[in-house]
């Protein structure tokens, strides 16, 4: 049972660019969580998601960045238009349902120059 | 408005010794707590949760005590190895709520000295 994927590992992309973050959740996992790393800060949630569903997006910054879940494939964190602070770790993570220990792929290191 | 706090941002203890990693909340809707440990470049690795039903789990070597009237948990590991040298994190939730998303402190980096 392999566990949560997360590609690619690292990404760098130029101030004004797209990044598209990519995440499979386990097998048997519905629900998908999206937490941002800063540098010598704790996972900040940004956004819950279920399949083809939004459940709870408050932690995302209100314009350039998009979530989804589609019903076949990973799910995609998009950030439009990036800018340096955007660089981070984004990390996924998938749990079988409410309550239940989260875990974690390996993330995502973003570097936007 | 920090709702999970680990105020000492380092920890240092010798191989063999006990390391006791602290962490307050102010939510009082809280009441399912967890552990996560990470490696350098690594996702978080889940090491033991607890409910506000018990004040105590344990597993093997970790185990957590949650004071519920204090708002405060710890994470004791007995004995330290080299190997347990990471950073820990400390996350919580609300047990039965809708959105399950876990509330993460900043994290205390142990160091393990042989």
């Amino acid at each position: 049972n392999a566990g949560v994927m997360q590609n690619p590992r690292h990404l760098v992309r130029r101030r004004g660019q797209e990044a598209r973050l990519r995440c499979s959740p386990m097998k048997g996992h519905s629900h998908v969580y999206w937490y941002r790393q800063l540098p010598e800060e704790g996972l900040k949630f940004m956004v819950y998601l279920q399949k083809e569903n939004i459940i709870d997006e408050s932690g995302m910054p209100k314009e350039r960045f998009s979530a989804e879940f589609p019903k076949e494939g990973p799910s995609i964190l998009r950030i439009q238009q990036v800018v340096r602070g955007d660089s981070a770790a984004y990390f996924c993570a998938s749990q079988t349902g409410y309550n239940t220990e989260a875990f974690f792929g390996q993330g995502t290191r973003l570097t936007v120059v | 408005d920090q709702q999970v706090k680990q105020n000492s941002p380092s920890l240092s203890v010798q191989e063999g010794r006990i390391s006791i990693l602290n962490c307050d909340y102010t939510n009082s809707m809280f009441d399912y707590f967890l552990w996560y440990k990470k490696y350098p470049a690594e996702g978080p690795t889940f090491l033991i949760s607890i409910s506000s039903i018990k004040d105590k789990n344990e597993d093997g070597r970790f185990t957590v005590f949650l004071n519920k009237s204090a708002k405060h948990l710890s994470l004791h590991i007995v004995p330290s190895q080299p190997g347990d040298s990471a950073v820990y994190f400390c996350a919580a939730s609300v047990y039965g709520g809708s959105q399950g998303n876990l509330i993460f402190g900043k994290g205390t980096k142990l160091s393990v000295k042989p």
